[in-house]
């Protein structure tokens, strides 16, 4: 079982942070939590990925919770252009041996000017 | 750098017809998968290739198959559409075939069955 559990949408406000929360309560030891997101019309796009640690990378940060189960994606500031479906993905190696990402149905983010 | 390239960019079919996609990975990458997303779902694994070897399949009849080139590019071939099958078919790129590098995609092709 692949699931996450994110809110079905958010909004948010130009250049403020905004927190977007997965649940993964049944997470493995060696499952990593992968964040794509997909803009309109447009196919999905990587945006950070880890596996205990908090991460951060030029896009954004990745909070991870200590029992790992839940994390959250965070953008520091949002831009008309952080408008999208945003995928919360585990990916357990070893399991079938492929890159497979199970999508769920993300959250959708409406950033208002 | 190009990107994931896919092509064509929209298709329209008619039931019971075949169809080919196309797919020009990121130069380097050695890993192809194909994703089917249907209007207002994510997107669903259909097919990893990897080194010209099929590596995984999702839960699609055996109507999809797929081949992937020496040069790295791939296809993906439907055959005897139907209505369902009407939907943005998406290619991923990725260095290697392990899951915890970085997923590339194309901007898809959009395929209508009518």
């Amino acid at each position: 079982d692949a699931k996450t559990t994110q809110p079905n949408s958010m909004e948010s406000n130009e250049e403020e942070p905004v927190h977007l929360p997965c649940n993964h309560s049944t997470i493995s030891g060696t499952d990593y939590i992968h964040w794509y997101r997909q803009l309109p019309s447009q196919g999905p796009e990587y945006v950070i990925h880890g596996l205990t640690s908090n991460v951060n990378n030029r896009m954004a940060s990745l909070a991870i919770a200590e029992d790992r189960k839940s994390s959250t994606l965070i953008l520091h500031r949002a831009t008309l252009r952080d408008a999208a479906v945003y995928y919360c993905i585990r990916y357990r190696p070893g399991s079938g041996a492929t890159n497979k990402l199970i999508f769920g149905t993300g959250t959708l983010l409406a950033v208002q000017p | 750098d190009a990107g994931v390239t896919q092509s064509p960019t929209h298709l329209i079919k008619t039931r019971g017809q075949h169809v080919t996609l196309r797919c020009s990975p990121i130069s380097g990458h050695k890993s192809v998968s194909w994703y089917q997303q249907v209007l207002g779902q994510g997107p669903q694994f259909i097919f990893q290739y990897y080194e010209k070897e099929e590596r995984g399949r999702g839960n699609f009849p055996d109507r999809f198959s797929a081949r992937q080139f020496p040069n790295y590019s791939s296809e993906l071939n439907v055959n005897a559409l139907l209505l369902g099958d009407s939907a943005l078919y998406l290619c991923a790129s990725s260095l290697e075939w392990q899951g915890f590098y970085e997923q590339y995609f194309g901007p898809g092709t959009r395929l209508t069955v009518t």
